[in-house]
């Protein structure tokens, strides 16, 4: 069975302060992997995602992810964040036989000024 | 920009009651779906809905549920006997195509709250 994992329930960073946000998976054979943001009051926005080819892929907002096969890995990260950037994140997996994602837990991000 | 819509934002309902949760679709979107999330937990797929039938279901979508396209543009999902369990946030979504080639649209989501 496929599975997702976010390891932290809260992220707390400054404003202008680099991002990661964890992500890591479990599935047999190479996922399709996304990374979605739920912004207060709005639905869930795709920032990126990643289906083959280039490991590093650049989203929306100045996102990008990498994958990372032997750490089963789709950790996100951005160089500066913005106070417009706290939200909650959600990673996501879905595989070649079923468009529906398997969703993790999400994490909520929070900038201080 | 075209966006999914859901009403109402918040519902309360008696336990027992029946609730309707709406959904408008992005217009030319043929596939639909409904998820939920308990607070704290995962966003759990439900449904998902295409040519006026579902096309698959979680096994969270029991007799309680059932989801109708009553006109060119509502998705509604149908609790008929809400459990306190039912209490979540729900997610609607609607994409062009099938497949993961095809980015789900997601609305702004309903919370139901169940007393």
């Amino acid at each position: 069975a496929q599975s997702v994992t976010q390891p932290d329930i809260h992220i707390t960073v400054s404003e202008g302060a680099s991002l990661e946000l964890r992500c890591n998976y479990s599935y047999g054979a190479t996922p399709y992997l996304f990374w979605y943001v739920q912004s207060p009051g709005q639905g869930l926005q795709l920032l990126l995602k990643y289906f083959s080819g280039d490991t590093l892929v650049q989203g929306i907002k100045g996102f990008e992810a990498e994958f990372k096969r032997s750490q089963s890995s789709f950790n996100l990260r951005k160089p500066s964040v913005h106070w417009s950037d706290a939200a909650e994140y959600f990673c996501a997996l879905s595989s070649g036989g079923s468009y529906i994602p398997t969703f993790g837990r999400g994490t909520s991000l929070i900038v201080h000024p | 920009e075209p966006e999914v819509t859901q009403t109402p934002s918040h519902q309360v309902t008696q336990m027992g009651q029946e609730v309707i949760l709406r959904c408008v679709p992005i217009s030319n979107h043929l596939y639909f779906y409904w998820y939920r999330q308990i607070l704290g937990q995962k966003v759990e797929f439900l449904v998902s809905f295409y040519n006026n039938e579902i096309s698959e279901k979680s096994e969270i979508f029991d007799d309680q549920f059932s989801v109708e396209r009553p006109d060119g543009s509502n998705f509604t999902l149908k609790i008929r006997s809400t459990k306190l369990e039912d209490s979540a946030m729900y997610f609607c979504a609607s994409s062009e195509g099938r497949g993961n080639y095809n980015e789900q649209f997601f609305g702004p989501g309903t919370r139901l709250t169940v007393l």
